[in-house]
């Protein structure tokens, strides 16, 4: 199976501030990898797909770059609104895999 | 506005089989998969298996043994089937919706959009 590492687990940031979270795979995946925030009791949303295409919707300053299998997501100023859980997800070979995500909290 | 709601008895007794719905609204099922997909508590998410609008199938090998997943496309919803579950399988349930392989200029990639909010089953006696 392949593996998706993502740091870090949770982090503290104050709005305004930028946000990186990693995924790495064990493997090459191409662009076969998601973004989401998931929030409690909600349906996860899709931000970012193909490594870097931002979904339909989802505000600019989430943005997604890949390099080679090491993945970024980044929020370039944090709002109130994202305070949250992301998560990647790599669909390029089955079974697809998950990271164990990124809690972002309040600082 | 693409909506999925899991659905099913939150309570399933060790031995027995966890049957739950994924009803969808606002699309149709098809020409999409979709995948079913869980989370322990406390721990991280696990691909379950998908289903093709078409009815074909592909599961995690770790669950392959106990798993089925359909579509009824009068009903606009997706089910999936687990037996012989024991505690291990308490989580909450997610049903997704996947585009399956898109390619574009030589790239390719796989998106999936939309997912339910998610039910929690719990199995217990």
């Amino acid at each position: 199976d392949i593996q998706m590492t993502q740091s870090p687990s949770s982090l503290s940031a104050s709005v305004g501030d930028r946000v990186t979270i990693i995924c790495r795979a064990s493997e090459s995946i191409a662009n076969y990898l998601n973004w989401y925030q998931h929030k409690p009791g909600q349906a996860p949303q899709l931000l970012i797909y193909a490594a870097s295409s931002l979904q339909s919707g989802v505000p600019s300053r989430f943005s997604g770059t890949r390099s080679g299998t090491e993945f970024t997501l980044t929020i370039s100023s944090l709002q109130p609104e994202d305070f949250a859980t992301y998560f990647c997800l790599q669909s390029y070979g089955p079974p697809w895999t998950f990271g164990q995500g990124t809690k972002v909290e309040v600082k | 506005q693409v909506h999925l709601q899991e659905s099913g008895p939150g309570l399933v007794k060790p031995s027995e089989t966890l049957s739950l719905t994924c009803t969808v609204s606002g699309g149709s099922i098809s020409p999409y998969y979709w995948n079913w997909i869980r989370q322990p508590p406390g721990k991280g998410l696990e691909w379950i298996g998908f289903v093709y609008y078409s009815g074909s199938t592909k599961y995690n090998p770790s669950l392959e043994s106990r798993v089925t997943a359909s579509v009824d496309m009068s009903k606009n919803q997706v089910s999936l089937r687990l037996n012989s579950v024991t505690a291990a399988d308490t989580a909450i349930y997610y049903c997704a919706r996947d585009w399956g392989d898109s390619c574009r200029g030589g790239t390719c990639h796989r998106m999936w959009d939309y997912w339910g909010q998610g039910v929690l089953v719990t199995v217990s006696s």
